[in-house]
C-alpha cells in the first residue's frame, strides 16, 4: 500500500516571503512524488514530479520541491510569495509496483497581501 | 487543443435517478480516470481505464460503472443515485502507463443528489 500525508489543512504566507508546504509519503519500493495546484473552481494543474536524479524538482510558476529519501519527504516551496499563489496544493505519491497515484488531503494556501 | 473536457458543469439529482457524466480527451492519451473529491478527503479514484476497451475498479467504486469505447472517450454512471454521491466528480488522463506519469484534468462535475 501506499500512502501520502499533508499535515497542515492550511498555511498562511505573508506576500513576498518564502512559503513551505509540507508533504510526507509512504511506499513499498521508489517513490515517485508530485505537486499538483487547485485554483477555486477550477481541475487540478501539475506543477511539478520526482521521478529520479536531483533531488531538488523545479516546476511552474517559480515553485520548486525538495526530495528528501531519509525523511520521506518531498515539501514544497518558492522562495517569494504571490498573492496569486493562494489555492489548494496537493501532493501525490506513486511507485513502480503499484500503477495508481495516491493523493493527499490537499492544504490550503493563503498568501496575505 | 481543448485538453480533458467534462459535460455536464452542474448537476441536481433526486435520490434513485441516473445518469452519466461525459469526459472527452484530445491528447491521445492512453490513461483515463474518474475521481470524486470531498472536503477533507482529498481525491479518491473510483474508477480506471488503460486503453480503449478496458475498465478497472479504483478505490470507491460502489455504485458506479465506466465505459470507455473509444479512446478519446471516458464515461461514468450513476444507476441509482444517493446523497453520499453528492460530490465534485473531476476526470483525468494521462499520456502512457504508469505512475510515473503526470496527470491532466478536466474542470470538473458538480453533482448534488438531494
Amino acid at each position: 500500500a501506499q500512502s501520502v500525508a499533508q499535515p497542515e489543512d492550511q498555511v498562511n504566507v505573508a506576500e513576498g516571503n518564502p512559503l513551505t508546504v509540507k508533504c510526507t509519503y509512504s511506499v513499498s519500493g521508489n517513490p515517485y512524488l508530485f505537486w499538483y495546484v487547485q485554483y477555486p473552481n477550477r481541475g487540478l494543474q501539475f506543477l511539478l514530479k520526482y521521478i529520479t536524479g536531483d533531488n531538488l524538482v523545479k516546476g511552474s510558476y517559480g515553485f520548486e520541491a525538495e526530495f528528501n529519501k531519509s525523511q520521506t519527504s518531498f515539501h514544497l516551496k518558492k522562495p517569494s510569495a504571490l498573492v496569486s499563489d493562494s489555492a489548494l496544493y496537493f501532493c501525490a505519491v506513486g511507485s513502480g509496483g503499484y500503477q495508481k497515484v495516491t493523493f493527499g488531503t490537499g492544504t490550503k494556501l493563503q498568501v496575505i497581501p | 487543443n481543448a485538453g480533458v473536457t467534462q459535460t455536464p458543469k452542474f448537476r441536481v439529482l433526486k435520490t434513485g435517478q441516473s445518469m452519466t457524466l461525459l469526459c472527452a480527451q484530445d491528447m491521445n492519451h492512453e490513461y483515463m480516470y474518474w475521481y470524486r473529491q470531498d472536503p477533507g478527503m482529498g481525491l479518491r479514484l473510483i474508477h480506471y481505464s488503460v486503453g480503449e476497451g478496458t475498465t478497472a475498479k479504483g478505490e470507491v467504486p460502489d455504485g458506479y460503472n465506466v465505459s470507455r469505447l473509444k479512446k478519446q472517450n471516458f464515461l461514468l454512471g450513476l444507476e441509482s443515485a444517493a446523497p453520499s454521491q453528492t460530490s465534485v466528480y473531476f476526470c483525468a488522463s494521462s499520456y502512457l502507463a504508469g505512475a510515473s506519469y503526470e496527470q491532466y484534468f478536466g474542470p470538473g462535475t458538480r453533482l448534488t443528489v438531494t
